[in-house]
């Protein structure tokens, strides 16, 4: 079975900019969690699709938005980059939201903000 | 705000000791999971542990859970270079919606 893949790999931007990341999860799950990971936060949660609804937000601005399509595979979308935006952005999988929670992660995206 | 946080932020030691990683967190909880991250790459689940539960194993892992304190800990036996990594701890608390991580601790093996 194939792995939470992200694309792309890499990404450089400016100032200004906006960028869409992809995420295709396992085969078979339908919820897809997103995480900002910088130096000194560690990983923030941005938000969690299940079923093509957004279930869960984190405290991030309204410039960060994402959403998922009928095959589960979602995107996030950040607008009017800031320097502050350069991250690693995860994408995991799971089954389902339920007391297991066990989630399965992509390799992500490292975004620079130039 | 970070539900979990691991202690310390970054351990060294010898190839072949034990390595011991502490988690705190603030809100009781369904579960607790660890996770392990080589260097920039995704997070690999190494284990998850129930409220219920007080102690679990998995090859050289043994993780503890202590609900009254709120507090878990990561024990990885005869430590190997490839266990050099960042390891965290995340929580799914009773009450929340989400899971959340702490901010890792950097752990490097020395040959």
């Amino acid at each position: 079975k194939a792995g939470v893949t992200q694309t792309p790999r890499y990404l450089i931007k400016t100032r200004g900019q906006q960028v869409t990341l992809s995420c295709s999860p396992i085969s078979g799950h339908r919820s897809v969690s997103w995480y900002q990971q910088t130096p000194g936060q560690g990983l923030q949660f941005l938000f969690e699709y299940f079923s093509e609804t957004q279930r869960n937000k984190g405290n991030f601005p309204g410039r960060f938005s994402g959403r998922q399509f009928s095959n589960s595979r979602s995107e996030m979308n950040v607008s009017t980059l800031e320097l502050g935006d350069s991250a690693l952005y995860l994408c995991a999988s799971s089954l389902d939201w339920d007391s297991m929670g066990k989630l399965f992660f992509g390799s992500g995206t490292q975004l620079s903000v130039l | 705000s970070q539900q979990g946080e691991e202690d310390p932020q970054a351990l060294s030691i010898q190839e072949g000791e034990n390595a011991t990683m502490n988690c705190s967190y603030k809100t009781s909880i369904n579960n607790l999971q660890w996770y392990r991250q080589n260097s920039g790459r995704g997070l690999v689940h190494l284990i998850l542990i129930r409220s219920n539960e007080r102690e679990k194993h998995s090859g050289r892992l043994r993780v503890t859970l202590d609900t009254s304190k709120k507090s878990s800990s990561l024990l990885i036996t005869a430590s190997r270079a490839a266990d050099t990594a960042s390891y965290f701890c995340a929580t799914d608390a009773i009450m929340g919606d989400k899971i959340i991580f702490g901010k890792g601790t950097r752990l490097h093996i020395l040959p």
